[in-house]
């Protein structure tokens, strides 16, 4: 299994819409999560974290499942700013580094 | 403060040509890392730091090198240069590697013709 996994999208979703994103990850023992933001020909910039108890931003929410070792976003009314691509992140323990997932890719359609 | 600041914002380089890419960072981060994104990829580290004096290497080592004399800089070296390091390349750094939000420069281009 790969460290961190998410699927690549494009999502396509109308303006308003709902849309959530998985991100699977393999190290049980990793403690801190996070979502980033990166847009076209951009550097990555960080939308927000993962806690244990979930974490709401306005229309933005990330929770975490450590069950079943993922950790989603959920946008809810989806503006046409919010068309970028979304990478989870999942510091690797033991490697002292930060790895990033592929990311998934989001379109918002007027 | 300026955060992450890489140079050149882009170069255009021959086949065996060499060159550095400068990576500072004004927020005494301990950790700084590079990354290469293909086009419609995701990022891959090539070398990270954990602190002056100590490198080490990510994913996609090979044909780059690194040094880290202070804190502040991390430049990263391409020796050779071949149409497969055609990437965009981004620094960060962090204050830990584990607990922490990375922040990132704006990005190198790099084309390898």
């Amino acid at each position: 299994r790969k460290e961190v996994e998410q699927d690549p999208g494009p999502f396509n979703v109308p303006e308003g819409a709902t849309v959530a994103f998985n991100c699977t990850y393999s190290n049980s023992a990793s403690q801190s999560f996070f979502w980033y933001r990166q847009d076209c020909r951009k550097e990555p910039k960080l939308l927000m974290s993962v806690y244990s108890s979930g974490n709401e931003d306005g229309r933005f929410t990330a929770q975490l499942n450590r069950a079943s070792q993922y950790i989603s976003l959920l946008i809810r009314d989806s503006k046409l700013s919010d068309s970028a691509t979304y990478l989870c992140v999942v510091p690797a323990q033991g490697y002292q580094k930060v790895t990033f997932g592929t990311g998934t890719k989001l379109q918002v359609i007027p | 403060n300026a955060g992450v600041t890489q140079t050149p914002k882009f170069r255009i380089l021959k086949i065996g040509q060499s060159m550095t890419l400068q990576c500072a960072q004004d927020m005494n981060h301990n950790y700084m890392y590079w990354y290469r994104q293909d086009p419609g990829m995701g990022l891959k580290l090539i070398y990270y730091s954990v602190g002056a004096g100590i490198t080490d290497k990510g994913e996609v080592p090979n044909g780059y090198n690194v040094s880290r004399s202070t804190t502040e800089d991390f430049p990263l070296r391409l020796e050779l240069a071949a149409p497969s390091q055609t990437s965009v390349y981004f620094c960060a750094s962090s204050y830990s590697g584990l607990e922490t939000e990375a922040f990132f420069g704006q990005g190198t281009r790099l084309t390898v013709v």
